[in-house]
Order: C-alpha cells, then structure tokens, then sequence
C-alpha cells in the first residue's frame, strides 16, 4: 500500500516555463513534507520542505505548495532551468507516535527540461 | 562542510555470504538513517540511529542490522545475502530527528549478490 504517491513517471517542460511536480499521501499522520532532487549515480539532495501548520514555502526558484484537505502537494520550479533535469522524490514523515517510520517516499517523477 | 561519506561505492558478494557498509556523517550530525532503493520498491526506510541508540527500525528482516559510533559513524550490516537484497544501500545524516530534519544522503553502496 504506497502512502506517497507521485502519479507521473516522467514530465517534459520547456526550458524558462514553470515545472509542476505532483505528490498524493493517503497516511493523515503525515505532517512533515520534504522534495529531493536526484541525479544518476548520485545520492538524493534535499531541496525544500514544509510542514503541516503552513500550507506554502519558498525558496528560490522552488515553491512547495500543500494542502492538507487534499492530502495533496506540489513542488513548483520557475523558471525551469537545464539543470533542473533530474528525479524528484516527494517524501513524508509523521510527529505523533516520535515519527517511528523514517521518511515514507513516492517512486519518483523524472522531469526532462527541454531547451 | 564535508557531505556523508559512503563506502565502499561498489559491492560485489555472493549469495549467503555478510556484509558491512559504513556511512560517516555530516560533522556535527547526530542522527544517521539507512534506506535501500530498488527499481521495483523505490527508496525503503531500514533504521535510524541517533547518539548510538536505534531509534526506529522499518520493516526488513532480522539480516539487517547496524549500530552507530560515538563519534556518530554508523554501519549496516548484512548477513545470509539473498540475491533480493541487490540494491543501492543510501546512507542519510541530519541535525537532530529525522521526522522533522531534512536528511542529506550520501552517494550509496552499490550491493550486486551473486
């Protein structure tokens, strides 16, 4: 049962255009949301997070967005940059009970920035 | 600052055999995390060690073990390999409790059981 769900294997953005990454949890526990980034041969590299009691957080070129009533979040590039190509990993972890599972991730949404 | 270290990069051991993996934190990091990748399961929570004491274990079989040092270096340890357990091995490092820590990962052990 996959309680971090990314429903797009892959997703091609022009280059300079907004990069829209969706993620779907089912666990309500869940309160702590984070993004990471992961290039071949590499480990994953954190790129934001955002937890429970704000529904947006920014940085940079990211933007994570969240909503809760949805079990639904979503990272935001702008503008989209060659460099951006990658795997992204949505990940969630849950407070109540001492977060007893680690991170909980999806399977990863691979973004292809064309020039 | 130095990121997590991972070694060695590349494994190659035979079915049945153990293996140890060894992960030195981010300085002044104190909780350590072990996950494995799979094409087919993705990115699996193993353990977390935190000031040498496991805090969370995620759902492997009794094979897979590690513990953490006083200076925070951990390792994982793998006995009776099954050729299942071929996998990217990431180790992750962050300040404090990783339920409400970013993790920054390592670059893996690459296990190929033969």
């Amino acid at each position: 049962d996959q309680q971090v769900k990314q429903n797009s294997p892959s997703l091609s953005v022009q280059e300079g255009r907004i990069s829209i990454l969706n993620c779907d949890y089912t666990n309500s526990m869940f309160d702590y949301f984070l993004w990471y980034k992961k290039y071949p041969a590499e480990g994953p590299t954190f790129l934001i997070s955002i937890s429970s009691i704000k529904d947006k957080n920014e940085d940079g070129r990211f933007t994570v967005f969240l909503n809760k009533s949805a079990k639904h979040l979503s990272l935001h590039i702008v503008p989209s940059q060659p460099g951006d190509s990658a795997v992204y990993f949505c990940a969630a972890s849950g407070t109540s009970g001492g977060g007893a599972d680690g991170l909980t991730f999806g399977k990863g949404t691979h973004l292809i920035i064309q020039p | 600052k130095a990121g997590v270290t991972q070694t060695p990069r590349y494994l190659i051991k035979t079915r049945g055999q153990q293996v140890t993996l060894s992960c030195s934190p981010i300085s002044g990091h104190r909780s350590v995390s072990w996950y494995q990748q799979t094409p087919g399961q993705g990115l699996q929570f193993l353990f977390e060690y935190f000031s040498e004491t496991q805090r969370n274990k995620g759902n492997f079989p009794g094979r897979f073990s590690g513990r953490q040092s006083s200076n925070s270096r951990s390792e994982m340890n793998v006995s009776t390999l099954e050729l299942g357990d071929s996998a990217l091995y990431l180790c992750a490092s962050s300040l404090r409790a990783s339920y409400n820590s970013p993790l920054h990962f390592g670059n893996g052990t690459r296990l190929t059981v033969t």
